[in-house]
């Protein structure tokens, strides 16, 4: 098992709806990264979090310390937030990220 | 101020070549840290590099070598390059080398071994 876990793997949605994307993660951790990837590879730091609820225009993201969860919320998507979106968390005390394996989210016209 | 830049942006090799990858982190960065993000897949910890001194290596085998330069920037050789080692490479900067430090990525390397 997989110490980062996101679901769901893909995600198809219209323009407008409320997208969702989970991670769960099995260590402790100093931090919880959400990236953003587009098709060119570069890597965006969406959020830091280490507890509570962050936001950002209409991206909004939560950690639940206690059930190791974290989620990515974006509100009125739009067909330009296509794109893979990952979560990664740094355990405590630990150099590296440990990433998921991405979330990769289309948004249709 | 320029964001963390790597290059070159594309590369093909061919099998057993050696290549090396570079990176220059954002200024005041001391950390530099190497990813390879095979397709379909999140990145894996190559390296992380800390003041010159290699502060974490990730289960890659000893083909794959760094240093840090004094002025922070990074280089990232592998040797004897097989077929499988056709990635993209990312590098990362950041202020400190673990806890809770933000993580910034320059565009990648994308190697292709031919």
């Amino acid at each position: 098992k997989n110490e980062v876990e996101q679901s769901p793997q893909n995600l198809t949605a219209q323009e407008g709806e409320f997208i969702t994307i989970n991670c769960s993660y099995s260590v402790g951790i100093s931090a919880l990264h959400w990236l953003q990837q587009h098709p060119g590879g570069g890597i965006v730091s969406l959020f830091m979090l280490s507890s509570g609820k962050k936001k950002h225009g209409r991206l909004i993201a939560t950690i639940n310390i206690q059930e190791k969860h974290s989620s990515l919320h974006i509100t009125a998507s739009h067909p330009r937030d296509s794109a893979v979106y990952i979560c990664a968390v740094r355990s405590a005390g630990a150099q590296k990220l440990v990433f998921g394996q991405g979330t990769r989210l289309t948004i249709n016209p | 101020d320029a964001g963390v830049t790597q290059s070159p942006t594309h590369l093909i090799k061919t099998r057993g070549q050696q290549v090396t990858l570079r990176c220059s982190p954002i200024s005041g960065h001391k950390s530099v840290s190497w990813y390879q993000q095979v397709l379909g897949q999140g990145p894996q910890f190559i390296f992380q590099y800390y003041e010159k001194e290699e502060r974490g290596r990730g289960n890659f085998p000893d083909r794959f070598s760094a240093r840090q330069f004094p002025n922070y920037s990074s280089e990232l050789n592998v040797n004897a390059l097989l077929l499988g080692d056709s990635a993209l490479y990312l590098c990362a900067s950041s202020l400190l080398t673990a806890g809770f430090t933000e993580a910034f990525f320059g565009q990648g390397t994308r190697l292709t071994v031919v």
